[in-house]
């Protein structure tokens, strides 16, 4: 089992729909979770924070699930500016000072109008 | 919020020399941090994980003599890809982060990338 596992895309969504994107972990140390979005040929910037409580931004809401080791991202009344691939980042502590950033493989996400 | 510099963000040589990529933090110190290769319409890959005054660490498959990392500072790092071929085409990219909690809350931040071209 891969450490860090995407849904597979693409996703094609007419513009205003609501889309989710789950990621799952094997690693159970697993810390911090984050989304990152990556536009074609630019680098990946961090969306959002992923918090046990979950958190919204906007029409962006992302849920952890420590007991079974997922976490998502719901985007609501999607734009065609929210096309872009979407990463999901775990990371944890390995010790003397050093983390451990595992990328899942991405999720391209197109919104159509 | 943090900044990651990295440059040069496009460059061109030919097969049998090296080029240095530089990955400078701009407002925060980074004890940690990543290159990761990107070829076209792939996930990113990441390389090497390096560390302020030690040896990086390589990913599985990945050269250490061919890819060289060197973390002399808190903000920066360099990679050197040495006797670049075709093959080694691709988008380089390098993070940074920022914090150094050990409940893991730290945010991590890229640099644009060097797209680097291997005639």
């Amino acid at each position: 089992r891969k450490e860090v596992e995407q849904d597979p895309g693409p996703f094609n969504v007419p513009e205003g729909a609501t889309v989710a994107f789950n990621c799952t972990y094997s690693n159970s140390a697993s810390q911090s979770f984050f989304w990152y979005r990556q536009d074609c040929r630019k680098e990946p910037k961090l969306l959002m924070s992923v918090y046990s409580s979950g958190n919204e931004d906007g029409r962006f809401t992302a849920q952890l699930n420590r007991a079974s080791q997922y976490i998502s991202l719901l985007i609501r009344d999607s734009k065609l500016s929210d096309s872009a691939t979407y990463l999901c980042v775990v990371s944890r502590y390995s010790g003397a000072g050093s983390y451990q950033l595992t990328f899942g493989k991405g999720t391209k996400l197109s919104v159509i109008p | 919020g943090a900044v990651v510099s990295q440059h040069p963000s496009w460059v061109i040589c030919k097969s049998g020399t090296s080029v240095k990529i530089e990955c400078r933090s701009l407002d925060f110190q980074a004890t940690t941090m990543f290159w990761y290769r990107q070829f076209p319409k792939q996930s990113l890959m990441l390389m090497a994980t390096s560390n302020e005054g030690s040896k990086a660490t390589y990913e599985q498959g990945v050269e250490k003599d061919k890819f060289l990392i060197n973390h002399a500072s808190l903000t920066l790092s360099t990679l050197t890809v040495t006797s670049a071929h075709p093959e080694d085409s691709s988008f380089y990219i390098c993070s940074a982060l920022e914090g150094q909690q050990a409940s893991g809350a730290n945010v991590l931040t890229f640099g644009a990338g060097s797209r680097l071209t291997v005639l």
